[in-house]
């Protein structure tokens, strides 16, 4: 079986500072790890995922996340946050072998002026 | 094209009573999933659809949670009895299940948020 933590429920941060959610998993298996955002007033959608390969993973509005397996962490980064970056952010992780996607309990992002 | 829909988008009823959800996937998925939402908290898998698969159900929280999927159409999720702690956002999800298997990308849509009264 898998879990997933998020180790911070809120974070604020200051427009275009740096910011970095964090995301720990358990798992005797090998995995496929995921970021998706939620924006307000809007449903889910990805953000970037780890499949196998390079294990710096780029995604959509500059965010990248490194898969570190030794320390099993699936970290979220943005150098240069904006305003519209404000979102919930929901870590997921799922079996290679399986279909079944386990998610964090999420980590709300606040950018502020 | 049209994402995932699903209807309505807010229900509030009363303890005891009956509840259907519906879900429409986006055309060609052929994995659908529904999730759970509560307050603060994480997506909680319920359910899982593949084609004409036989669902895994191992989410369902008790016996008076079920869904159905008519192939890869449209899905409802039912709930007899409501409970208060059934209240929670009830999203779905459908990916375009390629050779990737379980590493595709989930389309959700936009949920439905069940309050019990």
């Amino acid at each position: 079986a898998q879990s997933v933590t998020q180790l911070d429920s809120q974070v604020p941060v200051f427009e275009e500072a740096p910011v970095e959610l964090r995301c720990n998993y358990s798992s005797s298996v090998s995995v496929y790890l995921f970021w998706y955002v939620q924006y307000p007033n809007q449903g889910l959608q990805l953000l970037l995922k780890y499949l196998s390969g390079s294990t710096l993973v780029k995604g959509i509005n500059g965010f990248e996340a490194e898969f570190n397996k030794s320390q099993t962490s699936f970290h979220l980064r943005k150098p240069s946050v904006h305003i519209s970056d404000t979102a919930e952010y929901f870590c997921a992780v799922s079996s290679t072998g399986g279909f079944k996607t386990i998610f964090g309990a999420g980590t709300r992002l606040f950018v502020k002026a | 094209g049209a994402g995932v829909s699903q209807s309505p988008s807010n229900k509030v009823t009363e303890k005891g009573k009956d509840v259907e959800l519906r879900c429409d996937p986006i055309s060609g998925h052929t994995a659908l999933y529904w999730y759970r939402q509560r307050l603060g908290q994480g997506l909680e898998f319920l359910i899982y659809f593949q084609g004409n698969s036989a669902p895994d159900k191992s989410g369902l929280p008790s016996d008076r949670f079920s869904a159905e999927r008519t192939g890869e159409s449209v899905s409802t999720l039912t709930i007899q009895r409501t409970q208060q702690e059934d209240s929670a956002v009830y999203l779905c999800a459908s990916s375009l299940r390629s050779a990737g298997g379980p590493g595709d990308t989930q389309y959700f849509g936009p949920g439905t948020r069940l309050t019990v009264l």
